[in-house]
């Protein structure tokens, strides 16, 4: 079966730290990956995408991810990482085929940035 | 745009009680699914339809759960009886009918808080 692994449970950075997030995947077909975030009392956003073509991906504030198809990975960083930037990050994996398209959401990592 | 809507955001209920959930899409998404986020599991997909009908359902972990849309608008899920390990945080999302592969623009709601005591 279809799964999305988060190796962090929990990530405490001070603020300027650098950040990476791992997230690997099972599927070894076609797959669409994301990165989503959701900020406290709020629901999840997009935070960036890959589809095909550069395997790093440019999200919004200031997030990036590279995909490295032969360790099915697509880890997500943040070079300085600020308070606002506390949040529980989520990696999805949408493929192709008879499942139309589902979202498959890793457990999700918790990210506390210190002031 | 209110984005989707989900009632009640914070449910207690008892164990043995019925308990239903609403969740009330973007206008004109055609697709519409059902999440639970739990501390072990994470985000977690339930069931999801298509228009009125249920694609997959696989995602319930029991008979007590069920989910409708009945007019291929809002949707409820329903736990009856609720047992004590349903509490959760139960995340509703919707995105239109897409003509292709691809992100189909998935929105996502804030969740209803669920806790059983």
């Amino acid at each position: 079966a279809q799964s999305v692994s988060q190796h962090n449970h929990h990530v405490i950075l001070s603020e300027a730290a650098s950040l990476e997030l791992g997230c690997n995947y099972s599927y070894g077909g076609t797959v669409n990956l994301f990165w989503y975030v959701q900020y406290p009392g709020q629901h999840l956003q997009l935070l960036l995408k890959y589809f095909s073509g550069d395997p790093l991906v440019k999200g919004i504030k200031g997030f990036e991810a590279e995909f490295i198809k032969s360790k099915f990975s697509f880890n997500l960083r943040k070079p300085s990482v600020q308070w606002s930037d506390t949040a529980e990050y989520f990696c999805a994996v949408m493929r192709y085929g008879g499942s139309q398209g589902n979202l498959i959401f890793g457990k999700g990592t918790k990210l506390s940035v210190k002031p | 745009d209110a984005g989707i809507i989900q009632s009640p955001k914070h449910e207690v209920t008892e164990m043995g009680q019925t308990v239903t959930l609403r969740c009330e899409p973007i206008f004109g998404h055609n697709f519409l699914f059902w999440y639970r986020d739990t501390f072990v599991q994470g985000l977690e997909l339930l069931s999801y339809f298509r228009s009125r009908s249920i694609i997959d359902n696989a995602g319930m972990p029991t008979e007590r759960f069920s989910a409708e849309r009945p007019d291929g608008s809002f949707s409820t899920l329903k736990i009856q009886p609720a047992e004590q390990g349903d509490s959760a945080v139960y995340v509703c999302a919707s995105r239109p009918r897409a003509g292709g592969i691809g992100y189909y623009g998935y929105t996502f709601g804030s969740g209803t808080r669920l806790t059983v005591v």
